[in-house]
């Protein structure tokens, strides 16, 4: 009931090419977090999306809210070397005793 | 301002062997979380708490207590270590709901 599943579990492009991960929830979310692991370390925020239908970018990195708030999208557009890492989307309720709950992440890996 | 602390980085434990990891975070935040990462798994999420003296149960608990005596601080605890608890540990920290979360940089803990 809580579960956000994210698609694909990996990815493999040609640098320069786009990258798309998905994520999915069968509820409606309140909200969508998007944060991303570099090999090695540790998750890092990029952003948050509350309203239905939001699109927001930063650089290259385009996210999208579904308009029934069931779904985001997180597109890279001309991959760099750099977007190597694992894409986590995360779903979090606005209640006090709310937890965060993660999906399974998208690993994405930069062929040179 | 040193953010989200875990401590120790690195932990062999011997089947049955018991031990705790401690996160500390210096920004004030209310809720603390503590996430296990396996290959393929995602972060699940193991505990949590809303605030100082309080705790919840998280997506996979058994196995596992924790205690949050300090606002600051939030211990995870393994009574007696087992093989599948092998992972990597990450605690996080937020002010409160709907906000992002902040991350430690890990404990890879391998018991044999």
């Amino acid at each position: 009931g809580q579960q956000v599943m994210q698609i694909p579990q990996y990815q493999h492009v040609q640098e320069g090419e786009d990258f798309t991960t998905y994520c999915n929830s069968s509820t409606t979310l309140s909200n969508i977090q998007w944060y991303k692991q570099r090999p090695g370390g540790h998750p890092v925020f990029l952003i948050q999306l509350v309203k239905s239908g939001e699109v927001k970018k930063q650089k290259r990195l385009t996210f999208q809210f579904g308009e029934a708030k069931k779904n985001s999208s997180l597109h890279i557009t001309a991959t760099q070397t750099t977007d190597v890492g694992t894409y986590f989307c995360a779903r979090r309720g606005m209640n006090r005793d709310d937890k965060i709950i993660f999906g399974k992440g998208t690993r994405l890996h930069i062929l040179p | 301002n040193a953010g989200v602390t875990q401590t120790p980085k690195f932990r062999v434990l011997k089947t049955g062997q018991s031990m705790t990891l401690l996160c500390a975070q210096d920004m004030n935040h209310e809720y603390m979380y503590w996430y296990r990462q396996d290959p393929g798994m995602g972060l699940r999420l193991i505990h949590y708490s809303v605030g100082e003296g309080t705790t919840a149960k998280g997506e996979v608990p058994d196995g596992y207590n924790v205690s949050r005596l300090k606002k600051q601080n939030f211990l995870l605890g393994l009574e007696s270590a087992a093989p599948s608890q092998t992972s990597v540990y990450f605690c996080a920290s937020t002010p409160g709901g709907g906000t992002e979360a902040f991350f430690g940089q890990g404990t890879r803990l391998t018991v044999v």
